[in-house]
């Protein structure tokens, strides 16, 4: 089992549709949980960056954390095709090293 | 500097030759990382160094692969005999002690 599970997609949505993203984890010591977004052929680039359980929320972007279940999310309100990328969850228990999620393809249609 | 820099951007070489991949953190960042990106693949972890020394080497798929970093500053990562599986984007980013990594843009890499 992979310590991070995230569906590769693809997700089709329509402009202005709700966008939601997800990631499970196996390793209960995770306390620091990230969200990419990677342009094709480009670097990823950090979205979401959030400690522990909770909600954060950035303009458009809600990062949502439920540490007892293990599963992170990420919403995109008000999607716009600029939207289309993909995403990658990203987690580390403190210190350096960061484990990533494979990354959802999202494709939102104009 | 300003971010996280990879050169070359681009680099075709022949299978069986050998190329090295430079990598320049933001300054002052103590932690690097090196990953590898198929095409339409997620980020495959290959190895991160902690200042210069790299306490975790597990992802680097065989021994024609090595890397190195010095001075708490450049990484090179090194491909021996390049097979044309390891086409792919190499990925390196950067980060502080508990702080998020940030990417360069990547080398594409293809071997013909």
């Amino acid at each position: 089992q992979k310590e991070v599970e995230q569906d590769p997609g693809p997700l089709s949505v329509p402009e202005g549709a709700i966008v939601s993203l997800n990631c499970t984890y196996s390793n209960s010591a995770f306390q620091y949980f990230m969200w990419y977004r990677q342009y094709s052929r480009k670097g990823p680039e950090l979205l979401m960056y959030t400690y522990s359980s909770g909600n954060k929320e950035d303009g458009r972007f809600t990062a949502q954390v439920d540490k007892s279940s293990k599963y992170i999310s990420l919403f995109i309100r008000d999607s716009q095709p600029s939207d289309s990328a993909t995403y990658l969850c990203a987690m580390k228990t403190g210190g350096f090293k960061t484990i990533f999620g494979a990354g959802t393809r999202l494709f939102v249609k104009a | 500097g300003a971010g996280v820099s990879q050169s070359p951007s681009n680099k075709v070489t022949e299978k069986g030759k050998d190329v090295e991949l430079r990598c320049d953190p933001i300054s002052g960042h103590t932690a690097l990382y090196w990953y590898r990106q198929r095409l339409g693949q997620g980020l495959e972890f290959l190895i991160y160094f902690q200042g210069n020394s790299a306490p975790d080497k597990s992802g680097l798929p065989s021994d024609r692969f090595s890397a190195e970093r010095t001075g708490e500053s450049v990484s090179t990562l090194t491909i021996q005999r390049t097979q044309q599986e390891d086409s792919a984007v190499y990925l390196c980013a950067s980060s502080l002690y508990n702080t998020e990594a940030f990417f360069g843009q990547g080398t594409r890499l293809t071997v013909v």
